[in-house]
């Protein structure tokens, strides 16, 4: 069974900090997804890491995948407070997404 | 034009109630997906369709009946609700080879 680790669960920064999120999974994947939600809110997409080695970045996120370890990261650089929000990894093997537990970051001025 | 549409967005009920969630996208997309999120955030997947077909369902009471009419909908039927399935519920599609997931809104069920 896929299953999806995500550490740490809870994470408060101050405004300016740099931080890593860190996932691990299972077993070979497909794709390997960051997804954002703010309280009461949907999902939103971040990021779709497809290969090994694939790094991609969005403003003070950045995200990377090491297949080989099966581990991804999303680094925050110099974190703001409207990052404040639960990110999460998910893992997908075709038509069967599996989420980590969610990263619960609170970014404090 | 919301790709991914969930009604309703809250639904309040009794105990032993029966309920339904509907969802309908709009994106031509083959495979839908029913998510369960729970209070500490964990989200679950329960059930996914293919066109139509069942192809994923996750240890869920049978007291949930996934029904999907057309490839553009799949609905999700709750019979005798209990406390503990109070819960955000998230429908979801994809397409084979276009990467990513798009999500529903959500719908806030609570069980009183």
């Amino acid at each position: 069974e896929l299953k999806v680790e995500q550490n740490p669960l809870f994470l408060s920064m101050q405004e300016g900090k740099n931080y890593t999120i860190y996932c691990n999974y299972s077993t070979t994947s497909d794709r390997l997804y960051w997804y954002r939600q703010d309280p009461g809110k949907s999902l939103e997409s971040l990021f779709v890491l497809l290969s090994n080695g694939a790094v991609k970045q969005e403003g003070r996120l950045m995200a990377s995948l090491d297949t080989k370890a099966r581990l991804s990261t999303l680094h925050i650089t110099a974190a703001v407070h409207d990052l404040s929000a639960t990110y999460f990894c998910a893992v997908d093997k075709v038509n069967d997404m599996r989420f980590g537990a969610g990263t619960r970051l609170t970014v404090k001025p | 034009d919301t790709a991914v549409s969930q009604t309703p967005k809250y639904l309040v009920t009794q105990m032993g109630n029966d309920k339904s969630i509907k969802c309908e996208q709009n994106l031509g997309h083959d495979t839908m997906y029913w998510y369960k999120q729970d209070s500490k955030k964990f989200l679950k997947i329960m059930f996914s369709y293919n066109n139509k077909e069942l192809i994923i369902n996750e240890t869920v009471p049978n007291r949930f009946s996934p029904k999907s009419p057309d490839k553009a909908h799949l609905n999700l039927h709750i019979n005798s609700l209990e406390l503990g399935d109070s819960a955000v519920y998230f429908c979801a599609s994809s397409q084979p080879g276009v990467y990513g997931y798009t999500f529903g809104s959500g719908t806030r069920l609570t069980v009183v």
